[in-house]
């Protein structure tokens, strides 16, 4: 069975610095991997999605994630955070043939110091 | 304009109640999914259908039960065997062609049960 681990509960940054979340994975064959943005007491938006090919994807708000199989990491990226990016982050992973069933880790908060 | 909906935001019952979630989509998604957020433990599968009138168990499903009459709708209700009810849940829906897609997620309700 695949899981999805995220080491960083609480992450706080500055604004204008730059963030990473890590995302490491477990999962024999080829992954297909997801991040997702969740404001409070709201649903969860997908911020970007790997799914086989250029291992480095740009999502929306100017996120981007790198895809390292050697490391089974799905680590989340920006240049510069906003305090608008002040949420909690979840990293999911699928299985092919699964249902379409995801599993997620269990999320990183970030907040942002003006 | 396409989305999922979840009725209602907020939900307080008494305990011994059943209590059934609401979940529509207008997406004409195959699969729909249910899941159960609680702090720091990220988000688990109750329950997911892939097809009408067919229904899975995911990691979580005692104390709850669901239906799946229509391709929109997938409703799911907290029994009284559920120990502890309260938490935030969370609707999803995909495409099942391919095997591979991302899922979408409705706003959530949150239900207290007291």
């Amino acid at each position: 069975a695949q899981s999805v681990t995220q080491p960083d509960i609480h992450i706080t940054v500055s604004e204008g610095a730059s963030l990473e979340l890590r995302c490491n994975y477990s999962y024999g064959a080829t992954p297909y991997l997801f991040w997702y943005v969740q404001s409070p007491g709201q649903g969860l938006q997908l911020l970007l999605k790997y799914f086989s090919g250029d291992t480095l994807v740009q999502g929306i708000k100017g996120f981007e994630a790198e895809f390292k199989r050697s490391q089974s990491s799905f680590n989340l990226r920006k240049p510069s955070v906003h305090w608008s990016d002040a949420a909690e982050y979840f990293c999911a992973v699928g299985a092919a043939g699964g249902g379409n069933k995801l599993t997620f880790g269990t999320g990183t908060q970030l907040k942002v110091e003006l | 304009d396409g989305g999922i909906t979840q009725s209602p935001k907020y939900l307080f019952r008494k305990e011994g109640q059943n209590v059934t979630l609401s979940c529509e989509q207008n997406l004409n998604h195959d699969a729909m999914y249910w899941y159960r957020q609680d702090p720091g433990q990220g988000l688990r599968l109750i329950y997911y259908s892939q097809i009408v009138n067919d229904f899975q168990k995911g990691d979580i499903a005692e104390g709850y039960s669901v239906s799946r009459e229509k391709k929109e709708s997938f409703p799911l209700t907290v029994t009284s065997a559920q120990k502890n009810p309260t938490a935030f849940y969370l609707c999803a829906s995909s495409i099942m062609a391919g095997g591979r897609h991302e899922q979408y997620f409705g706003p959530g309700t949150r239900l207290t049960v007291t």
